[in-house]
């Protein structure tokens, strides 16, 4: 079955600064990645996905995603944060059964 | 496009109750819904998977007598939690697919936080 780690818990950056948040993943066949986040008490958004293609995806809110197979990575990252960035942010990866993993999540904190 | 509401957003029952959470897709029929449970700063912990008309596939680890999940159309699925303790308090959301091409995408509803007193 796939997996997802997210290595970092915790993450502070202050406005303006530049983000990156990692996320490695462990599956045998092509990835299906997505970058979702949540504040507090609400559900998920999609900020972006992955199916094939540019391994370098655009999404919403000024974010993009790189795909590397070679470290199976799939990182997220944003030029400048904005204070309302500030949320918890989950990498997920599906499988072709519509199976789909999180990782532990990634809460950031921005700093005035 | 693609709107999944959850009802209700919150709700409070007493423990030895049942208590239903109803997940439906607003503008697109879901071939498949799923059922999350999320603890308080934890990551979404897929509970079962249903597809409309059939029983659902639990998780291992989970009670299926005591989640029981009714997927009887393409725009409705239902979590019973059945028989409430305190320890089932949690924030759950469910997800819907729609399939065919969109097979590996997921849309997620608002969650619904469950305490149990």
């Amino acid at each position: 079955a796939q997996s997802v780690t997210q290595p970092d818990i915790h993450i502070t950056v202050s406005e303006g600064a530049s983000l990156e948040l990692r996320c490695n993943y462990s599956y045998g066949a092509t990835p299906y990645l997505f970058w979702y986040v949540q504040s507090p008490g609400q559900g998920l958004q999609l900020l972006l996905k992955y199916f094939s293609g540019d391994t370098l995806v655009q999404g919403i809110k000024g974010f993009e995603a790189e795909f590397k197979r070679s470290q199976s990575s799939f990182n997220l990252r944003k030029p400048s944060v904005h204070w309302s960035d500030a949320a918890e942010y989950f990498c997920a990866v599906g499988a072709f059964n519509n199976d789909m993993r999180f990782g532990a999540g990634t809460r950031l904190t921005v700093k005035p | 496009g693609a709107v999944v509401s959850q009802h209700p957003s919150r709700v409070i029952c007493k423990s030895g109750t049942s208590v239903k959470i109803e997940c439906r897709s607003l503008d697109f029929q879901a071939t498949t819904m799923f059922w999350y449970r999320q603890f308080p700063k934890q990551s979404l912990m897929l509970m079962a998977t249903s597809n409309e008309g059939s029983k659902a596939t639990y998780e291992q680890g989970v009670e299926k007598d005591k989640f029981l999940i009714n997927h009887a159309s393409l725009t409705l699925s239902t979590l019973t939690v059945t028989s409430a303790h305190p320890e089932d308090s949690s924030f759950y959301i469910c997800s819907a697919s729609q399939g065919g091409q969109f097979t590996y995408e997921q849309y997620f509803g608002p969650g619904t936080r469950l305490t149990v007193t």
